[in-house]
Protein backbone atom coordinates (compact mmCIF):
# COMPACT_ATOMS: atom_id res chain seq x y z
CA UNK A 1 0.00 0.00 0.00
CA UNK A 2 1.52 3.23 -1.43
CA UNK A 3 1.29 5.81 1.31
CA UNK A 4 3.13 9.34 1.00
CA UNK A 5 3.17 11.75 4.37
CA UNK A 6 3.73 15.54 4.53
CA UNK A 7 4.91 17.15 7.52
CA UNK A 8 6.82 20.45 8.42
CA UNK A 9 4.07 22.98 7.81
CA UNK A 10 2.74 25.47 10.22
CA UNK A 11 2.44 29.16 10.70
CA UNK A 12 5.57 31.67 10.09
CA UNK A 13 6.28 35.06 9.39
CA UNK A 14 6.98 36.39 5.76
CA UNK A 15 10.59 36.32 5.26
CA UNK A 16 11.37 33.21 7.37
CA UNK A 17 12.06 29.51 6.37
CA UNK A 18 10.04 26.52 6.07
CA UNK A 19 11.35 22.95 5.58
CA UNK A 20 8.37 20.34 4.05
CA UNK A 21 9.15 16.40 3.96
CA UNK A 22 7.17 13.57 2.15
CA UNK A 23 8.11 10.59 3.26
CA UNK A 24 7.40 7.76 1.51
CA UNK A 25 6.25 3.66 1.78
CA UNK A 26 5.58 1.01 -0.32
CA UNK A 27 6.85 2.19 -3.41
CA UNK A 28 10.26 2.13 -5.34
CA UNK A 29 11.07 5.86 -4.09
CA UNK A 30 13.91 6.03 -6.32
CA UNK A 31 12.44 4.73 -9.09
CA UNK A 32 9.46 8.21 -8.90
CA UNK A 33 9.57 11.86 -10.22
CA UNK A 34 7.85 13.56 -7.60
CA UNK A 35 6.50 17.15 -7.37
CA UNK A 36 4.85 19.43 -4.84
CA UNK A 37 1.99 21.31 -5.58
CA UNK A 38 0.13 23.76 -3.24
CA UNK A 39 -3.27 25.19 -3.12
CA UNK A 40 -4.39 28.61 -1.58
CA UNK A 41 -7.73 28.22 0.71
CA UNK A 42 -10.46 28.15 -1.52
CA UNK A 43 -8.61 28.09 -4.86
CA UNK A 44 -7.09 25.44 -7.27
CA UNK A 45 -4.06 23.56 -7.30
CA UNK A 46 -0.70 25.10 -8.57
CA UNK A 47 2.36 23.26 -9.70
CA UNK A 48 5.31 24.25 -7.52
CA UNK A 49 7.97 22.08 -8.40
CA UNK A 50 9.33 18.60 -9.93
CA UNK A 51 12.23 16.37 -8.73
CA UNK A 52 13.60 13.64 -11.51
CA UNK A 53 13.40 9.68 -9.93
CA UNK A 54 17.36 10.14 -9.60
CA UNK A 55 18.05 14.12 -8.40
CA UNK A 56 19.43 15.36 -11.95
CA UNK A 57 17.07 17.55 -13.21
CA UNK A 58 14.44 20.30 -11.41
CA UNK A 59 12.23 22.16 -12.28
CA UNK A 60 10.09 25.24 -10.85
CA UNK A 61 7.25 27.53 -10.83
CA UNK A 62 8.08 31.28 -11.83
CA UNK A 63 6.22 32.10 -8.40
CA UNK A 64 8.41 30.14 -6.01
CA UNK A 65 11.96 30.40 -8.36
CA UNK A 66 14.94 31.65 -6.68
CA UNK A 67 12.95 31.15 -3.20
CA UNK A 68 12.41 27.18 -2.93
CA UNK A 69 14.48 23.97 -3.50
CA UNK A 70 13.44 21.05 -4.32
CA UNK A 71 15.47 17.48 -3.22
CA UNK A 72 15.44 13.99 -2.05
CA UNK A 73 17.06 11.51 -0.11
CA UNK A 74 16.31 7.73 -1.91
CA UNK A 75 17.82 6.53 1.34
CA UNK A 76 15.63 7.65 3.22
CA UNK A 77 12.60 7.56 0.54
CA UNK A 78 11.47 11.14 1.47
CA UNK A 79 11.31 13.99 -0.18
CA UNK A 80 11.81 17.64 0.86
CA UNK A 81 10.67 21.00 -0.11
CA UNK A 82 13.08 24.10 1.32
CA UNK A 83 11.26 27.24 1.47
CA UNK A 84 13.04 30.74 1.94
CA UNK A 85 11.56 34.22 1.94
CA UNK A 86 8.25 33.05 2.35
CA UNK A 87 5.54 35.44 1.28
CA UNK A 88 1.31 35.21 2.20
CA UNK A 89 1.01 34.50 -1.04
CA UNK A 90 2.82 30.98 -0.12
CA UNK A 91 0.18 30.30 1.95
CA UNK A 92 -1.51 26.82 0.90
CA UNK A 93 -1.72 23.08 1.53
CA UNK A 94 0.98 21.71 0.26
CA UNK A 95 0.94 18.32 -1.97
CA UNK A 96 3.38 16.05 -3.32
CA UNK A 97 2.53 13.85 -5.80
CA UNK A 98 4.53 10.93 -7.52
CA UNK A 99 5.18 10.26 -11.32
CA UNK A 100 6.75 7.83 -13.61
CA UNK A 101 6.70 7.42 -17.41
CA UNK A 102 3.41 7.35 -18.64
CA UNK A 103 1.75 7.23 -14.54
CA UNK A 104 1.40 10.98 -13.68
CA UNK A 105 0.62 12.58 -10.49
CA UNK A 106 -0.30 9.38 -9.39
CA UNK A 107 -0.22 8.98 -5.80
CA UNK A 108 -0.71 12.18 -3.59
CA UNK A 109 -0.28 12.70 0.04
CA UNK A 110 -2.69 14.64 2.08
CA UNK A 111 -1.18 17.68 2.56
CA UNK A 112 0.53 19.91 4.96
CA UNK A 113 -0.55 23.47 5.53
CA UNK A 114 1.58 26.81 5.41
CA UNK A 115 0.05 29.64 7.06
CA UNK A 116 2.36 32.93 6.18
CA UNK A 117 1.27 35.64 8.53
CA UNK A 118 2.70 38.38 10.53
CA UNK B 1 3.32 31.01 -16.71
CA UNK B 2 -0.29 30.97 -18.35
CA UNK B 3 -2.13 27.90 -17.15
CA UNK B 4 -4.23 25.76 -19.00
CA UNK B 5 -8.36 27.11 -19.83
CA UNK B 6 -11.36 25.02 -18.11
CA UNK B 7 -14.26 26.21 -17.80
CA UNK B 8 -15.49 27.19 -14.02
CA UNK B 9 -18.96 25.52 -13.91
CA UNK B 10 -20.81 22.49 -15.59
CA UNK B 11 -23.60 21.47 -14.65
CA UNK B 12 -25.53 18.46 -15.79
CA UNK B 13 -28.48 16.06 -15.29
CA UNK B 14 -28.39 13.07 -13.09
CA UNK B 15 -27.68 9.73 -15.75
CA UNK B 16 -26.75 12.20 -18.49
CA UNK B 17 -23.49 13.04 -19.76
CA UNK B 18 -20.81 15.73 -19.02
CA UNK B 19 -17.77 16.76 -20.99
CA UNK B 20 -15.56 18.80 -19.25
CA UNK B 21 -12.94 20.73 -21.92
CA UNK B 22 -9.40 21.88 -21.02
CA UNK B 23 -7.71 24.18 -23.78
CA UNK B 24 -3.64 24.58 -24.05
CA UNK B 25 -1.25 25.03 -26.30
CA UNK B 26 0.91 23.29 -28.75
CA UNK B 27 3.87 23.68 -26.35
CA UNK B 28 1.71 21.37 -23.51
CA UNK B 29 -1.72 19.88 -24.17
CA UNK B 30 -0.92 19.95 -27.92
CA UNK B 31 2.69 18.41 -27.27
CA UNK B 32 1.63 15.31 -25.07
CA UNK B 33 -1.56 15.43 -23.65
CA UNK B 34 -3.17 16.14 -20.21
CA UNK B 35 -3.70 14.57 -16.88
CA UNK B 36 -7.05 14.77 -15.64
CA UNK B 37 -7.87 15.10 -11.79
CA UNK B 38 -10.50 14.76 -9.54
CA UNK B 39 -10.67 16.68 -6.38
CA UNK B 40 -13.49 16.76 -3.48
CA UNK B 41 -13.78 19.02 -0.71
CA UNK B 42 -11.54 18.58 2.15
CA UNK B 43 -9.20 15.45 0.22
CA UNK B 44 -5.87 15.29 -1.73
CA UNK B 45 -6.96 15.65 -5.66
CA UNK B 46 -7.19 11.45 -7.67
CA UNK B 47 -6.08 10.82 -10.88
CA UNK B 48 -8.22 9.85 -13.68
CA UNK B 49 -6.67 9.98 -16.65
CA UNK B 50 -3.24 10.08 -17.33
CA UNK B 51 -1.52 11.88 -20.31
CA UNK B 52 -1.69 9.26 -22.50
CA UNK B 53 -5.37 8.84 -21.73
CA UNK B 54 -5.10 5.82 -19.99
CA UNK B 55 -7.24 5.26 -16.92
CA UNK B 56 -6.13 3.88 -13.51
CA UNK B 57 -7.13 0.98 -12.13
CA UNK B 58 -9.88 1.15 -9.95
CA UNK B 59 -11.07 4.26 -12.30
CA UNK B 60 -14.84 3.72 -13.43
CA UNK B 61 -15.28 3.10 -17.14
CA UNK B 62 -17.79 6.37 -16.81
CA UNK B 63 -14.65 8.67 -17.48
CA UNK B 64 -13.38 8.63 -20.64
CA UNK B 65 -10.62 11.19 -21.56
CA UNK B 66 -9.52 12.49 -25.41
CA UNK B 67 -7.46 15.37 -26.77
CA UNK B 68 -7.94 17.34 -30.29
CA UNK B 69 -5.64 19.31 -31.05
CA UNK B 70 -4.96 21.79 -28.24
CA UNK B 71 -7.96 20.66 -26.24
CA UNK B 72 -8.35 18.23 -23.98
CA UNK B 73 -12.06 16.58 -22.86
CA UNK B 74 -13.07 14.25 -19.90
CA UNK B 75 -16.42 12.99 -20.27
CA UNK B 76 -17.77 11.33 -17.85
CA UNK B 77 -21.53 9.17 -18.75
CA UNK B 78 -24.18 7.82 -16.83
CA UNK B 79 -23.47 11.02 -14.19
CA UNK B 80 -23.65 9.77 -10.38
CA UNK B 81 -24.35 12.40 -7.90
CA UNK B 82 -20.78 11.12 -6.46
CA UNK B 83 -19.80 12.61 -9.96
CA UNK B 84 -20.49 16.00 -8.46
CA UNK B 85 -16.65 17.46 -7.47
CA UNK B 86 -13.72 19.75 -8.54
CA UNK B 87 -12.03 17.95 -11.66
CA UNK B 88 -8.95 20.02 -12.62
CA UNK B 89 -6.41 18.86 -15.83
CA UNK B 90 -2.70 19.63 -15.88
CA UNK B 91 0.21 19.03 -18.40
CA UNK B 92 3.80 19.30 -19.27
CA UNK B 93 4.65 22.14 -20.89
CA UNK B 94 8.00 21.13 -22.89
CA UNK B 95 8.90 25.12 -24.22
CA UNK B 96 8.87 26.21 -20.47
CA UNK B 97 9.86 23.22 -18.65
CA UNK B 98 7.00 23.80 -16.53
CA UNK B 99 3.53 21.42 -15.09
CA UNK B 100 0.63 23.83 -15.84
CA UNK B 101 -2.67 23.50 -13.89
CA UNK B 102 -6.19 24.66 -14.99
CA UNK B 103 -8.47 26.56 -12.91
CA UNK B 104 -10.65 23.94 -12.67
CA UNK B 105 -14.35 22.88 -13.27
CA UNK B 106 -16.72 22.32 -10.67
CA UNK B 107 -19.22 19.97 -11.85
CA UNK B 108 -22.72 19.88 -10.66
CA UNK B 109 -24.89 16.97 -10.92
CA UNK B 110 -28.47 17.96 -10.72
Amino acid sequence: QVQLVESGGGVVQPGTSLRLSCVTSGLRFNTYGMHWVRQAPGKGLEWVAVLWYDGTREHYADSVKGRFTISRDNSKNTLYLQMDSLKSEDTAVYYCATERTAVELDYWGQGTLVTVSS
Amino acid sequence: QAGLTQPPSVSKDFRQTATLTCTGNNNNVGDQGAVWLQQNQGHPPKVLSYKNNKRPSGISERFSASRSGNTASLTITGLQPEDESDYYCSAWDSSLNVWVFGGGTKLTVL
